[in-house]
């Protein structure tokens, strides 16, 4: 069955730190991989989506890489300001799945510093 | 705009009474997704609906109804025989299989 994890579940860091935020899963057989951002009591809001055959999708200051082998992701987030924090989290669609289920994790809750 | 509009955004009912939760598109999306929100849970998938007049159980159907009579709209229904419908909700749609997930804003429903 396949799990995601993130971890921390909590970042706190000073504005203009660069900073990466993990996720894992634990079945490497993935047919992408979304990030998304949710703002407290709001809906998600997609970020960067990663097809398999993809090792990176890059958007503005946001750049997420996949390593399925390892069945990793990273988003890294350049020069952290403080409209960017919010719990990120993410999500990845199963390779034999047709019906475009994602699993998420449980996010990571990040707040920058002023 | 084009978007997902979830209404109302805050539900409160008493128990064993059934409510229902609106979600309507207007991405011209054939597939649409309604997912649990609790802390610390993540999110879990109701059911899903990949095409008009057709929906399928997620992982945490019981409890739940839904039904898919036009493209735009994708309602669920809280029976009361959800055990625990205290939650965040989440509607979502796509276009297909490589395509990103779009959300709305959610309905925060209290049981009482």
């Amino acid at each position: 069955k396949q799990e995601v994890t993130q971890i921390p579940a909590a970042l706190s860091v000073p504005e203009g730190e660069n900073l990466v935020l993990n996720c894992s899963f634990t079945d490497s057989a993935i047919y992408n991989l979304q990030w998304f951002r949710q703002d407290p009591g709001k809906g998600l809001t997609s970020l960067l989506l990663i097809q398999s055959s993809q090792r990176e999708q890059t958007s503005g200051r946001l750049n997420a890489s996949l390593d399925k082998s390892s069945g990793r992701s990273t988003l890294y987030i350049a020069a952290s300001q403080p409209g960017d924090s919010a719990t990120y989290l993410c999500a990845v669609k199963e390779g034999s799945s047709n019906t475009g289920k994602l699993i998420f994790g449980q996010g990571t809750t990040l707040q920058v510093k002023p | 705009d084009g978007g997902i509009t979830q209404s109302p955004k805050y539900l409160f009912r008493k128990e064993g009474q059934n409510v229902t939760l609106s979600c309507e598109q207007n991405l011209n999306h054939d597939a649409m997704y309604w997912y649990r929100q609790d802390p610390g849970q993540g999110l879990r998938l109701i059911y899903y609906s990949q095409i008009v007049n057709d929906f399928q159980k997620g992982d945490i159907a019981e409890g739940y109804s839904v039904s898919r009579e036009k493209k735009e709209s994708f309602p669920l229904t809280v029976t009361s025989a959800q055990k625990n419908p205290t939650a965040f909700y989440l509607c979502a749609s796509t276009w297909g299989r490589d395509s990103p997930l779009h959300f709305g804003n959610g309905t925060r429903l209290t049981v009482t």
